[in-house]
């Protein structure tokens, strides 16, 4: 079975752009969620969709979005992006989202701005 | 609040020795999951075990171990004759309540040199 992966793995952008990051998790997974990784902050959980429904959400500002298609794959974006947002952003897909379901990461979307 | 805590950044040992992750965390749920993953630099997460609230039995998987200790809060991880292919960073996890999603400590930085 194919892991989780995501597009694009590498990304540069500058100061107010935004951007758009996708997620397709595990055949079967209808849960997916993303964190950011940065060296100051650890890992942060950032949301969590579950049928194309937010259900969860960590504590950033709105620019942070999300969203989960009929599919399972999702999408995350980033609008008048800033230094600070350069971090590794990593999805995570499991079976339900429920208490006690593992999650598995995929390989990250590491994004730079400049 | 939840919270995890590892309080060793970084820990260096030669090839075949023993090494011990430390991992205390903190919830007022009865019902929770800790997780170990190991971040090699590639960057992605790989799940290594899941252990719920309820199960304190130790447990072995070739070279690692864990051990679950309720009374004092503590999920430690032991990988026996270690290898120059452990080095990664390593993440101890429990579980959101109510979700899938993680609180994350920031992560024990393993390096094993030959």
């Amino acid at each position: 079975k194919a892991g989780v992966t995501q597009t694009p793995r590498y990304l540069i952008k500058t100061r107010g752009q935004q951007v758009t990051l996708s997620c397709s998790p595990i055949s079967g997974h209808r849960s997916v969620s993303w964190y950011q990784q940065t060296p100051g902050q650890g890992l942060q959980f950032l949301f969590e969709y579950f049928s194309e429904t937010q259900r969860n959400k960590g504590n950033f500002p709105g620019r942070f979005s999300g969203r989960q298609f009929s599919n399972s794959r999702s999408e995350m974006n980033v609008s008048t992006l800033e230094l600070g947002d350069s971090a590794l952003y990593l999805c995570a897909s499991s079976l339900e989202g429920q208490l006690g379901d593992t999650q598995y990461f995929g390989p990250g979307t590491r994004l730079t701005v400049l | 609040a939840q919270k995890v805590t590892q309080a060793q950044t970084e820990i260096s040992v030669v090839e075949k020795e023993d090494v011990t992750l430390d991992c205390v965390y903190e919830t007022r749920d009865t019902t929770y999951y800790l997780f170990w993953y190991k971040q090699p630099p590639s960057g992605e997460l790989v799940f290594l075990i899941r252990r719920n609230s309820f199960d304190e039995q130790n447990e072995i998987s070739g070279r690692y171990s864990w051990n679950f200790q309720k009374s004092t809060s503590s999920f430690n991880f032991t990988i026996t004759a270690s290898q120059v292919v452990d080095s990664a960073v390593y993440f101890c996890a429990l579980s959101d309540p109510g979700y899938s999603t993680l609180t994350f400590g920031k992560g024990t930085m393993l390096l094993v040199s030959p």
